[in-house]
């Protein structure tokens, strides 16, 4: 089985702090996503990787950066949180199956609220 | 980003009905995803279809790849409550890096 996992499932922070979110995959996945999702709003695309030490910008980068130094690890990092990233925040992998069949698995999610 | 449409935005239905819910794009895609998530926690997937025409169960759960490649369709036969939850469709055009794009949202409603 796909185990993506999130270092968080609830988190609160303050405004200005800086906030490091941590996904970890275990299914030797090439890419690696970070979404948020609200209300209203659906699952947006902050950050994706498609190897390590590669990153490229999704849809709302803004306020956002990544880091992936190992395969199975992707972190999000909130420079200087603001209470408008206060969200849910989605890890996810995929990789490229037998067949050019692809497939995205998520996380737990982690429930972020900043003060 | 773009967003699928995705209908019913809602249902309620009694225990034991069956439903269905599409999903409908002006792209193409040739994989089709589906997803349900519960309160709080991350989406599972359920479904996935890699050809078009493709009809694909899952248990209780049916889903096609639309032939003209730019819908998909979920049923689910004989509801139960812990069908409860948000039901999302993604679709992926394979060649880039697998990025995925969402639909709205069926969120089902079971009335015991």
């Amino acid at each position: 089985d796909v185990k993506v996992t999130q270092s968080s499932r609830y988190l609160v922070k303050r405004t200005g702090e800086k906030v490091f979110l941590e996904c970890v995959q275990d299914m030797d996945h090439e890419n690696m996503f970070w979404y948020r999702q609200d209300p209203g709003l659906g699952l947006r695309l902050i950050y994706f990787s498609y190897d390590v030490k590669m990153k490229e910008k999704g849809d709302i980068p803004e306020g956002y950066s990544v880091s992936r130094e190992k395969k199975e690890r992707f972190s999000l990092i909130l420079e200087s949180a603001s209470t408008n990233q206060t969200s849910m925040y989605l890890c996810a992998s995929s990789t490229r199956l037998a067949g050019g069949r692809d497939t995205q698995y998520f996380g737990p999610g982690t429930r972020l609220t900043v003060l | 980003g773009q967003q699928l449409n995705q209908s019913p935005q809602s249902m309620f239905i009694q225990e034991g009905e069956d439903v269905s819910m599409n999903c409908t794009s002006s792209s193409i895609f040739n994989t089709w995803l589906w997803y349900k998530q519960d309160p709080g926690e991350g989406p599972v997937l359920l479904i996935a279809l890699y050809k078009a025409g493709e009809l694909t169960s899952n248990g209780r759960l049916t889903a096609q790849f639309g032939i003209t490649r730019k819908d998909s369709f979920l049923n689910i036969s004989a509801s139960i409550p812990s069908d409860v939850g948000i039901y999302f469709c993604a679709g992926l055009f394979s060649g880039g890096y697998q990025k995925v794009t969402f639909g709205t949202g069926t969120k089902l409603q079971v009335i015991p």
